[in-house]
């Protein structure tokens, strides 16, 4: 069965640092992978996707995540953190069939960021 | 009016009353779902529906009744209900095939005394 592991449940960073908020997944393939983003108050939104090809992929908002298969892991990245990156986040992984929809999508427990001014 | 909308925003019910809660989409989307979003954990899938036939349910109690009338509407018919069920219900939207990503509403927060 697939899982999702993102192993901080809070994380605290300056206004202005850099920030990596971890994603380790267990599938037998090679999944497709997301992570979105809650806003209080808000929904989730789509930050990033990876289906194939390169391993790093571009985000909305700045942000970034790298596929590391030896690792099992799709991190995100973001070189400097706004106040308004506040949120929580949410690592998600998908059968490749998938596309996407929720069919067997796994969403991991959530990585609180709260940023200090 | 775009992408998928969520009402009522908030919701206060007894154990004994029956409410339901509606999700519009404007994305011309194929598929919808409702989770269940409860603290420290995980979302959970509750119903999917695709071109307006239920595809899925993971095991929900009966007292979650889903309707989707047509591929823009869906609602989760509630009715008596148990504490435990207070969360913030999202509803979402994508498109059956392909490559589509959820777009999910801003959600209901429930809950039940």
């Amino acid at each position: 069965a697939q899982s999702v592991t993102q192993p901080d449940i809070h994380i605290t960073v300056s206004e202005g640092a850099s920030l990596e908020l971890r994603c380790n997944y267990s599938y037998g393939a090679t999944p497709y992978l997301f992570w979105y983003v809650q806003s209080p108050g808000q929904g989730l939104q789509l930050l990033l996707k990876y289906f194939s090809g390169d391993t790093l992929v571009q985000g909305i908002k700045g942000f970034e995540a790298e596929f590391k298969r030896s690792q099992s892991s799709f991190n995100l990245r973001k070189p400097s953190v706004h106040w308004s990156d506040a949120a929580e986040y949410f690592c998600a992984v998908g059968p490749p069939y998938s596309g996407g929809g929720a069919d067997g999508l796994t969403f991991g427990k959530g990585t609180h960021l709260i940023i200090q001014p | 009016e775009t992408g998928v909308t969520q009402t009522p925003r908030h919701l206060v019910m007894g154990m004994t009353n029956k409410k339901s809660l509606k999700c519009e989409q404007h994305l011309g989307h194929n598929a919808m779902y409702w989770y269940k979003q409860s603290a420290k954990k995980p979302l959970e899938l509750m119903f999917v529906y695709s071109l307006e036939e239920r595809v899925e349910n993971n095991s929900v109690p009966s007292r979650f009744s889903p309707e989707c009338p047509n591929s823009s509407h869906l609602f989760l018919h509630l009715h008596t209900l148990q504490p435990e069920d207070s969360a913030l219900y999202l509803c979402a939207s994508s498109q059956r095939e392909g490559l589509g990503p959820l777009h999910f509403g801003n959600g209901t927060r429930l809950t039940v005394t």
